[in-house]
């Protein structure tokens, strides 16, 4: 079966602009994760969708947000772009149910803010 | 979850096995060690998990102690794309939600 989707895969920006990320689960994955990895902090923990609803939300600034759609594809927005935005964002998708799974990680989309 | 502690790099030669060690004294016992890998700049991959016992599959072996603070993750026959940075996670597998909390993981360089 197709693995997780992102895109773009990459992306050039400037400071103050806005940007959309896409990501396509596995096909019946309810729950998609998003992460940051940049090389001064490495990968960080954004947030988690499920069914459509936020559940849960890692330490980040509310310029960070996302959204779940009914078919669990997921986006997330970065708003009032800063350079140190510029990181690789992937995202990771889950079943989304209790107990022990593995998730399955996209490519990523490697943002640059300039 | 608990915090897990590896070393920042380690060398192995191509062909042979390679043992990368991972500390988590702080574990408690619903918190399960799973093992990623991450070749540049690729996303990461799932390689093995475990809760007490030892585990294999195609991939790996995971090797946990018997007080749970410490595991092993055993690559049998290294080859050169096996070259990653590989991360110990301890993760609470009780709550619905899924969150990987990475540390800086260890660099395994395979070398011919």
């Amino acid at each position: 079966k197709a693995g997780v989707t992102q895109t773009p895969r990459y992306l050039i920006k400037t400071r103050g602009q806005q940007v959309t990320l896409s990501c396509s689960p596995i096909s019946g994955h309810r729950s998609v994760s998003w992460y940051q990895q940049t090389p001064g902090q490495g990968l960080q923990f954004l947030f988690e969708y499920f069914s459509e609803t936020q559940r849960n939300k890692g330490n980040f600034p509310g310029r960070f947000s996302g959204r779940q759609f009914s078919n669990s594809r997921s986006e997330m927005n970065v708003s009032t772009l800063e350079l140190g935005d510029s990181a690789l964002y992937l995202c990771a998708s889950t079943p989304g149910g209790k107990g022990n799974t593995e998730a399955f990680f996209g490519q990523g989309t490697r943002l640059t803010v300039v | 979850d608990a915090k897990t502690t590896q070393p920042p790099s380690m060398d192995c030669a191509e062909g042979r096995a390679a043992n990368l060690p991972c500390n988590h004294s702080t574990i408690s016992g619903n918190e399960y060690v799973y093992w990623y890998r991450q070749i540049h700049s690729q996303g990461p991959q799932y390689i093995i998990h475990g809760l007490k016992n030892n585990e294999t599959n195609e991939m790996a072996s995971l090797i946990i102690t018997e007080d749970r603070k410490s595991s092993t993750l055993i690559l049998p026959h290294a080859t050169l794309r096996d070259t990653a940075v590989y991360y110990c996670i301890v993760r609470y597998s009780g709550g619905s939600n899924y969150k990987l909390t990475f540390g800086k993981g260890t660099l395994l360089t395979v070398n011919p």
